[in-house]
């Protein structure tokens, strides 16, 4: 079965570098996600992105944060200038029509020292 | 904004016995969807629900989109160990096609004894 796949499964960073976290979305689909879980919590969204535009963006898509659709198959998430704050598991989803059920990756664990 | 009560926070059962958890929302969704998590994964989908009043199974799982379309509840029957994991509910409100983000739940947190 298709699956969303990202890299790396776990990135440790030093505070106030960037990082950027890389998703390929299932390969059909055309609509992305991502969506943020600090341990122990419940997820939450940051921002949906369709026809390499952003579609809607939470709270906490703040100005650190960008996205990209850099080729085909690639979607990306950048935090400019990391805080300890950031430490979370960052998943990416994708889904075929915006109304259709999201499907998730195994996300990708940031660690900010 | 839009928040989910998912309950209880947790469950600690027999194998065998089932499982009953539900979501309720102030506001109202267009789908309700059912993940389930396991340590160090992605949530994976278990049930997706898009009218109020469907009910709808997976397996020995039971999941209800209720009439308000402000609560669903998943029924899991005769538990087994890998039943174990976190269940979220998400609510997702869309216009037709348009694309919609899921607000979560806080998850429940299911644990199984055999």
């Amino acid at each position: 079965e298709p699956e969303v796949t990202q890299t790396p499964s776990h990135q440790v960073t030093q505070m106030g570098q960037e990082v950027i976290l890389r998703c390929v979305p299932i390969s059909n689909h055309l609509y992305f996600y991502w969506y943020r879980q600090i341990l122990g919590q419940k997820v939450e969204f940051l921002v949906s992105f369709y026809n390499n535009e952003i579609s809607e963006k939470s709270e906490i898509f703040d100005d650190q944060f960008s996205v990209e659709r850099p080729d085909g198959s690639n979607f990306t998430l950048k935090i400019r200038s990391t805080k300890l704050e950031d430490s979370a598991m960052y998943f990416c989803a994708s889904n075929g029509r915006g109304n259709q059920p999201q499907h998730f990756g195994d996300g990708t664990r940031l660690s900010i020292l | 904004g839009q928040q989910l009560n998912q309950s209880p926070q947790s469950m600690f059962i027999q194998e065998g016995e089932d499982v009953s958890m539900n979501c309720t929302s102030s506001s109202i969704f267009n789908t309700w969807l059912w993940y389930k998590q396991d340590p160090g994964e992605g949530p994976v989908l278990l049930i997706a629900l898009y009218k109020a009043g469907e009910l709808t199974s997976n397996g020995r799982l039971t999941a209800q989109f209720g009439i308000t379309r402000k609560d669903s509840f998943l029924n899991i029957s005769a538990s087994i160990p890998s039943d174990v994991g976190i269940y979220f509910c998400a609510g997702q409100l869309t216009d037709g096609g348009s694309q919609g983000n899921l607000i979560f739940g806080k998850g429940t947190k299911l644990s199984v004894k055999p």
